[in-house]
């Protein structure tokens, strides 16, 4: 069974801020998800990726896959970015079985 | 397109009622994916189906039944309620075809058991 560790759990930030969030996962993956958790409860997908980094936006995903780790970054950080950023595995061929971490709640105060 | 629609958004029932929990999508997506959220935990796979007809456990089965008559809709059975599933559920529906595509999240269903 793949384990998923964010850190931080809670990450609180200025508005202009330079975020990082970091997830590491102990097994193989076939894709790393970064997920988005609104104070009101709905769930969006915001990254997939499986090597390199991804940008959208003011957002930026990268994967270490040698060192099994991950990273959300972002840059100018607005108070509406606050949300649970969640980071979820799919091991090997097990494509839609996800294992999710825990979440990092991140407040940013303008 | 709607994408992933739950229903209802909140119930409460009593120990031992029984009740369904549905979920259609209408992105015509292979994948569907039943999660459960406690307080302060991640997210967890209940069931997941890879098409019509196929479904299959996911980490924490006990207690729910599934069915997947359609590719469009994908519901969830509680049979005899307990207070452990108390939680909030979470459906989702992605297209997988040889490589994991993103997997998009209904509004989610806060059941309290009491």
């Amino acid at each position: 069974k793949n384990e998923v560790e964010q850190s931080p759990q809670n990450l609180t930030a200025q508005e202009g801020e330079f975020i990082t969030i970091n997830c590491s996962y102990s097994v193989g993956i076939s894709a790393l998800h970064w997920l988005q958790q609104h104070p009101g409860g709905g769930i969006v997908s915001l990254f997939m990726l499986s090597s390199g980094k991804k940008k959208h936006g003011r957002l930026i995903a990268t994967i270490n896959i040698q060192e099994k780790h991950s990273s959300l970054h972002i840059t100018a950080s607005h108070p509406r970015d606050s949300a649970v950023y969640i980071c979820a595995v799919a091991g090997g061929t097990s494509y839609g079985k996800l294992t999710f971490g825990q979440g990092t709640i991140l407040t940013v105060h303008p | 397109n709607a994408g992933v629609t739950q229903t209802p958004k909140f119930r409460i029932l009593k120990i031992g009622q029984s009740m369904t929990l549905q979920c259609t999508q209408d992105m015509n997506h292979n994948y569907m994916y039943w999660y459960r959220q406690d307080p302060g935990m991640g997210l967890k796979l209940i069931y997941y189906s890879v098409g019509a007809g196929i479904t299959d456990k996911g980490e924490v089965p006990n207690g729910y039944n599934v069915s997947r008559s359609t590719t469009e809709d994908f519901p969830l059975r509680l049979e005899l309620a307990a207070p452990s599933q108390t939680s909030v559920y979470f459906c989702a529906s992605s297209y997988v075809r040889g490589y994991q595509e993103t997997q998009y999240f209904g509004p989610g269903t806060r059941l309290l058991v009491l």
